[in-house]
């Protein structure tokens, strides 16, 4: 099965919070990111957070890491129409050279 | 400063033929990795170059193959293209061996199609 699984799609109001879910299967993952992606363009690095943490706050975006349960959340606050993108969860572990993304939530923000 | 760059940005090819794909890494980063995004599912890593040697490699066939130039520049060579190689290819370059250490940032990536 999949190494990082996501949710497919999520559709908000602008102005509402929006929260995208992860889940990972490695307990050996060191670092656990969030990568925006906008049609036709790269990843955008969003936000990381450290497998010891718990919370990551930067401005808008709320990283929580239950490791127990191996699940990752990144919430939005504010969403504005801007934000509509796919987002990917992104995971790494020690000693090894890559990122192993989850398929990407597909964030629809409505007017 | 320019991001990574990468061409072409669209390629078509048919079965069976050959196609190189070429990254220019962000100035004073010596690290480039390819990675595959089949459409609707994430990237999957192909390959991580650092200092011109080959560091990762991921489970994909022989039939795909890289290098690392002096200028840390990078190629991604497929040869006997399958339809299942349609994908976007994309290309992140870091300034450090270990990518704990280090973002990775993405270039905008190649379309390759197969037909």
């Amino acid at each position: 099965g999949e190494d990082v699984e996501q949710s497919l799609f999520l559709s908000v109001r602008e102005g509402d919070s929006s929260v995208i879910n992860c889940t990972y299967t490695d307990s050996s993952s060191t670092y656990l990111y969030w990568y925006k992606q906008e049609p036709g363009a790269g990843l955008q690095l969003l936000t990381y957070i450290f497998s010891n943490m718990d919370m990551k706050q930067d401005q808008r975006l709320t990283v929580l890491l239950n490791k127990k349960d191996k699940h990752l959340s990144l919430r939005i606050a504010d969403t504005q129409t801007g934000d509509s993108a796919i987002y990917f969860c992104a995971e790494i572990r020690t000693g090894r050279r890559a990122l192993t993304f989850g398929s990407g939530t597909r964030l629809q923000v409505q007017p | 400063d320019a991001g990574v760059t990468q061409s072409p940005t669209h390629l078509i090819k048919t079965r069976g033929q050959h196609v190189t794909l070429r990254c220019s890494p962000i100035s004073g980063h010596k690290s480039v990795s390819w990675y595959q995004q089949v459409l609707g599912q994430g990237p999957q890593f192909i390959f991580q170059y650092y200092e011109k040697e080959e560091r990762g490699r991921g489970n994909f066939p022989d039939r795909f193959s890289a290098r690392q130039f002096p200028n840390y520049s990078s190629e991604l060579n497929v040869n006997a293209l399958l339809l299942g190689d349609s994908a976007l290819y994309l290309c992140a370059s870091s300034s450090d061996r270990d990518s704990l250490r280090s973002e990775q940032f993405f270039g905008p990536g190649t379309r390759l199609t197969v037909l």
